[in-house]
C-alpha cells in the first residue's frame, strides 16, 4: 500500500488565487514529519514546510500553510494568492519516527501545478 | 554560498559500463541521501549516510554503490548490474536524520544506452 497518496496528478489555479494540493498518508508510527517540495522544471527539489505529527497548530511558511488533519491522515498544502513562478511539480513527503530512525523521505508521486495568467 | 553541488547536470553512458556521479556539500551536514527520479514519479531512496565511513541501504540499492569517506562527498556509482539506470540522479543533506529537512543538489540525469 502507498504510504503517500497524493491523488491530483495535475491542477491548474488562476494567478492571485489560492489552490490545495491534497496529501494523505499511512503510518502507525505516532511520531512523524510531513513535507512538501516543490520541484521546478529545472530539477532541484525545494524545502517549502513540515509538520510534525505533534504539532498542535498548522505550519506556515509565507504563501504557504499546511492543513494538518492528523485524525484523517491527511497534510494538504494551501499556496495563497498563487503567481506563475508558482508552476512546478509539488511533492508531499513523510518520515517515519523521530530521533534514531533510519531519516529516510518517502515520496507521493507529485501533483503537477499550473498557474494561469 | 553554502549549498550541494552535483556535477554534471547531464551524463551519457553506453550500457555495460560504471558511471559514478558525483554529490558534494559545504553546509557541515552529517547525513547525506541519494535518490532517484523516473518520470511522472516520486523519488525513490537508493542510499543514505548518517555519518562518514558509514552507509546504510534505502528501498533500491541493487547495482548501486557509494562511499562516505570525506564529511563533504557522498559518490554513487551506477553499476553495471543495474538492470535500467536511466534516471534522473538527485543528492540531498540534512544536519541529522531526525525531524530535518533535507537539502537537495541540482541533480544528474544519466542516459544509458
Amino acid at each position: 500500500a502507498q504510504k503517500i497518496t497524493q491523488t491530483q496528478p495535475g491542477m491548474f489555479v488562476q494567478e492571485k488565487e489560492a489552490v490545495t494540493l491534497d496529501c494523505t498518508y499511512d503510518t502507525s508510527d505516532q511520531s512523524y514529519g510531513l513535507f512538501w517540495y516543490k520541484q521546478p522544471s529545472s530539477g532541484e527539489m525545494i524545502f517549502l514546510i513540515y509538520q510534525g505529527s505533534y504539532d498542535e497548530q498548522n505550519a506556515t511558511e509565507g504563501r504557504y500553510s499546511l492543513n494538518f488533519q492528523k485524525a484523517r491522515k491527511s497534510a494538504n498544502l494551501v499556496i495563497s494568492a498563487s503567481q506563475l513562478g508558482d508552476s512546478a511539480m509539488y511533492f508531499c513527503a513523510m518520515r517515519e519516527g523521530v530521533g534514531g530512525s533510519q531519516g529516510n523521505l518517502i515520496f507521493g508521486k507529485g501533483t503537477k501545478l499550473s498557474v494561469k495568467p | 554560498d553554502g549549498g550541494i553541488t552535483q556535477s554534471p547536470k547531464y551524463l551519457f553512458r553506453k550500457e555495460g559500463q560504471n558511471v559514478t556521479l558525483s554529490c558534494e556539500q559545504n553546509l557541515n551536514h552529517d547525513a547525506m541521501y541519494w535518490y532517484r527520479q523516473d518520470p511522472g514519479q516520486g523519488l525513490r531512496l537508493i542510499y543514505y549516510s548518517q555519518i562518514v565511513n558509514d552507509f546504510q541501504k534505502g528501498d533500491i540499492a541493487e547495482g548501486y554503490s557509494v562511499s562516505r569517506e570525506k564529511k563533504e562527498s557522498f559518490p554513487l556509482t551506477v553499476t553495471s548490474a543495474q538492470k535500467n539506470p536511466t534516471a534522473f540522479y538527485l543528492c540531498a543533506s540534512s544536519i541529522g536524520t531526525g525531524a530535518y529537512e533535507q537539502y537537495f543538489g541540482p541533480g544528474t540525469r544519466l542516459t544509458v544506452t
